[in-house]
């Protein structure tokens, strides 16, 4: 079946270093987003990117999807400890269920 | 905060008990889902409504697994004789429209479930 994976699993970074992880999906995408779930909370939208070769930017954050619409790329530029918590891709599993796959999440940790 | 609710937040029960949890969407978003998540792994789809019909349960949706949305407003979901493998975050999100290009969906806080 449809398959979402995410690398790395696990992030630890200094308070000022980037930060990127990276998400492949098994079969091609009409849309991929990304969630933020903090410790102890819940997934929270970030984004959605719709278009091939679409890049959106929030802040710090930068959003990539891929040509083929088959992977996508989160990065944060100059990590902030408010940047902790499990980031999770999603892509829908078929465009009338608006059901979502997610990948596994990678979890950021940022030292001070 | 999300306009999602649902309850409780917690729930501890012990293995054979049957138990009941809410989840209240935003009120103009037809579409609601449910989603189990583990430790260190990603939400897991398990059913959704489009208003009060259930249209997809997941193939993790065992028998002792059921969903409501009478009215097509909150629902529930019971599991009965809970098993110890139950025990995650139950997490209810909900979606407004039909179209696969808005696809973002909004999420509760969650009910934790801990089955000793």
């Amino acid at each position: 079946g449809q398959q979402v994976m995410q690398i790395p699993q696990y992030q630890h970074v200094q308070e000022g270093e980037d930060f990127t992880t990276y998400c492949n999906s098994s079969t091609t995408l009409s849309n991929i987003q990304w969630y933020k779930q903090r410790p102890g909370g819940h997934p929270v939208f970030l984004i959605q990117l719709v278009k091939s070769g679409e890049v959106k930017k929030q802040k710090r954050l930068t959003f990539q999807f891929g040509e083929a619409k088959k992977n996508s790329s989160l990065h944060i530029t100059a990590t902030q400890t408010t940047d902790v918590g499990t980031y999770f891709c999603a892509g829908p599993r078929s465009s009338n269920t608006g059901k979502l796959i997610f990948g596994q999440g990678t979890t950021l940790q940022v030292k001070p | 905060d999300t306009g999602v609710s649902q309850d409780p937040r917690h729930k501890i029960t012990k293995r054979g008990q049957n138990v009941t949890f809410r989840c209240d969407p935003i009120s103009e978003h037809n579409r609601l889902y449910w989603y189990r998540q583990t430790l260190g792994q990603g939400p897991e789809f398990l059913t959704y409504f489009q208003n009060e019909a259930q249209l997809e349960k997941s193939r993790l949706l065992s028998d002792r697994f059921s969903a409501e949305r009478p009215k097509g407003s909150f629902s529930t979901l019971e599991i009965q004789r809970t098993e110890q493998g139950d025990s995650a975050m139950y997490l209810c999100a909900s979606k407004h429209g039909t179209s696969g290009r808005t696809d973002t969906q909004y999420f509760g806080p969650g009910t934790r479930l801990t089955v000793l």
